[in-house]
């Protein structure tokens, strides 16, 4: 696509639910990332992909989250038994290869997520 | 360890006018980049500019330009005859093989 698409754009859940949220990245970028941006504040690393597989790991909150992605494109973020501090807005990027060199990131226009 | 510091919260400007945004960061890499990224309303996030670290001359985008001292470990970014569609958070981001962004700078242009 032409650019980086999430969905839904706004998700109201209970707590205790289960929700997915999804990013379909720019075709052809192998890279992918999600973070978490709380009200008012700067964005959380969550975690990245590179092709299929999920070299770091390291900012996923709590065992609750979880992602995957298939057939190196589209992603799905997983928040069990949600909880209210969890609401926040979930953004998703891509980019051509991970690494230093080249890698801007193009950003869809996020998730937002409120846990009642 | 990397982090980002962007110590202006807040920021306001009239229109037609420059305002600069600052922005100081750490890293044990020699090579790297810096960026940075406008989100307006929108909440989509929109590269603004980019700087390599190897590369002395500073980069420039039209109304936008950095300031990159490397030495300091300073990246500011100067926004000249501001317009009202800049306001907008502003952050600025490191990435070597990482990527860490700054708590961001709300910048608003007043008419």
């Amino acid at each position: 696509g032409a650019g980086v698409s999430q969905s839904p754009s706004n998700k109201v859940t209970e707590k205790g639910k289960d929700v997915e949220l999804r990013c379909d990245p720019i075709s052809g970028h192998t890279a992918l990332y999600w973070y978490r941006q709380s009200l008012g504040q700067g964005l959380e690393f969550l975690i990245y992909f590179q092709g299929n597989s999920a070299p770091d790991k390291s900012g996923l909150p709590s065992d609750r989250f979880s992602a995957e992605r298939t057939g190196g494109s589209v992603s799905t973020l997983t928040i069990q038994r949600t909880q209210q501090e969890d609401s926040a807005v979930y953004l998703c990027a891509s980019s051509e290869r991970q690494g230093a060199f080249g890698n801007i990131q193009y950003f869809g226009a996020g998730t937002r997520l409120s846990v009642l | 360890a990397q982090t980002v510091t962007q110590s202006q919260p807040e920021m306001s400007v009239q229109e037609a006018e420059t305002v600069t945004l600052s922005c100081t960061y750490d890293t044990s890499e020699s090579n790297y980049y810096l960026f940075w990224y406008k989100q307006p309303p929108s909440r989509q996030m929109i590269l603004v500019i980019r700087q390599e670290a190897y590369k002395q001359q500073n980069a420039t985008e039209n109304r936008f330009s950095v300031n990159f001292q490397k030495a300091a470990k300073s990246f500011s970014l100067k926004i000249s005859d501001s317009q009202l569609g800049d306001t907008a958070m502003y952050f600025c981001a490191l990435v070597d093989n990482d990527m860490r962004f700054g708590a961001g700078t709300r910048l608003t242009v007043k008419p």
